[in-house]
């Protein structure tokens, strides 16, 4: 069964940084592009950004380019999320998918992200 | 980027019923035209792919039509099951774009 695990999320202040992972099972996580989707309370989805399988290419959306890092480490089946300079509006729920080709067709749970003061 | 347009914001039927939901791109996008459905404690699924494709495992009452910028997604004879969020999303180029969204609500 394929199954995407998050973890990592918290209640931070601005400003602060936060490091998500996700663990990956069921399949053959060096096969498979990763992304990150964010979801705001009571919002839609949000792409932030895609990492291919062999990490050669990688994507930003505008609202998280220059604060955030994606990466993966294909030995630990793990993908993550480095976030830094956080603000308010990067409060969501933060949803871990696999897929080729620009599809998002495995996702987590998600893990939460709350920016207050 | 590609702006998704999605409609309507929310729809009401009854099982057994057919309802659409209408997803506009800002530019052709091709064929690359996805679906998900989003329910609460669940994954979210995705449905349709490339506009019409039906991912494996989903009943085939689920049917995606459209390409360019005008997309469908067609429930025929609802279940109460199928109730839940509905988003499309392009895949054709980054930034990846969703719709805003589709409430189903069964009666």
């Amino acid at each position: 069964e394929v199954q995407l695990v998050e973890s990592g999320g918290d209640l931070v202040k601005p400003g602060r940084s936060l490091k998500l992972s996700c663990l990956a099972s069921g399949f053959t996580f060096t096969n498979y592009g990763v992304s990150w989707i964010r979801q705001a309370p009571g919002k839609g989805l949000e792409w932030i950004a895609s990492i291919s399988s062999s990490s050669s290419y990688i994507y930003y959306a505008d609202t998280v380019k220059g604060r955030f890092t994606i990466s993966r480490d294909n030995a630990k089946n793990t993908l993550y999320l480095q976030m830094t300079g956080l603000r308010s509006e990067d409060s969501a729920l933060y949803y871990c998918t696999r897929g080729n080709y620009e599809l998002l067709d495995a996702w987590g749970q998600g893990t939460s992200v709350t920016v207050s003061s | 980027d590609v702006q998704m347009t999605q409609s309507p914001y929310n729809l009401v039927a009854s099982p057994g019923e057919s309802v659409s939901i209408n997803c506009k791109a800002s530019k052709s996008i091709s064929k690359y035209l996805a679906w998900y459905q989003q329910k609460p404690g669940k994954t979210n699924k995705l449905l349709i792919y490339d506009g019409s494709t039906l991912q494996s495992g989903i009943p085939s009452r689920f049917r995606g039509s459209g390409s360019g910028t005008d997309f469908t997604l067609t429930i025929r004879s609802l279940e109460p099951e199928d109730f839940g969020l509905y988003y499309c999303q392009q895949h054709n180029e980054y930034p990846l774009t969703f719709g805003s969204g589709t409430k189903l609500e069964i009666k």
